[in-house]
């Protein structure tokens, strides 16, 4: 099956940019959606598509994907950017929607 | 907008089976996309269960060995969800989602906490 790697935690000082990677063999070929997780609440979408914005997320908030990397890129980071992200893809060889670990970002 | 909310027994049995249902408001189900299944383990990560056209036709993760159903009734906008032969390891907060390939997981539900225990 498709394995989506991605760093357990990053910690980032209010104001910086926060730069969370998912790792995929050839990655760049699929498409990429990124997910925010608040502490007991349900993940709400932030990116899809590799880099569309749904129109409720702030600009702050971009993707990119390409080769063996997606990335999603926080800008300005804010207390209320402290979450746990996952991005995911579809796996279209095994008909399966497949997600990265989990990245806990945690605002300094 | 749409709104989905999901509901379960809460607490099953091991070697049991689990039944759950997501009810859709403010979107008709006959009008397209997939509606999907998902759960997260306490303290763990997404794992996808199982999705629906309004079709009826679906798909399911290989990982859960054909223990999944899952169905739609269009007439009461619902998707529902079994999982037969609960273990431990199936306790989990299970969560519906509408999705699309290009579009990803775009609306949930706010989850509900089902237990496998005797």
């Amino acid at each position: 099956s498709y394995v989506l790697t991605q760093p357990p935690s990053i910690s980032v000082a209010p104001g910086q940019t926060a730069t969370i990677t998912c790792g995929g063999d050839e990655i760049g070929i699929k498409t990429v959606h990124w997910y925010r997780q608040r502490s007991g609440q349900a993940p709400v979408r932030v990116i899809y598509n590799d880099h569309d914005r749904p129109s409720e997320i702030p600009e702050r908030f971009s993707g990119s994907n390409s080769g063996n990397t997606a990335t999603l890129t926080i800008s300005r980071v804010e207390a209320g950017d402290e979450a746990d992200y996952y991005c995911q893809v579809w796996d279209r060889r095994h008909d399966d929607y497949v997600f990265g670990g989990g990245t806990k970002v945690t605002v300094l | 907008q749409v709104q989905l909310r999901e509901s379960g027994p809460g607490l099953v049995k091991p070697s049991e089976t689990l039944s759950l249902v997501c009810s859709v408001s403010g979107y008709s189900i006959s009008t397209g996309y997939f509606w999907g299944w998902l759960r997260q383990p306490p303290g763990k990560g997404l794992e996808w269960i199982a999705s629906i056209f309004h079709s009826g036709s679906s798909s399911h993760s290989p990982s859960l060995n054909g223990r999944v159903t899952i169905s739609v009734d269009t007439s009461k906008n619902h998707v529902s969800l079994t999982l037969e032969s609960v273990t431990a390891a199936d306790t989990a907060v299970y969560y519906c989602a509408r999705h699309e390939t290009a579009m990803g997981f775009d609306s949930w539900g706010q989850g509900t906490l089902v237990t496998v225990s005797s």
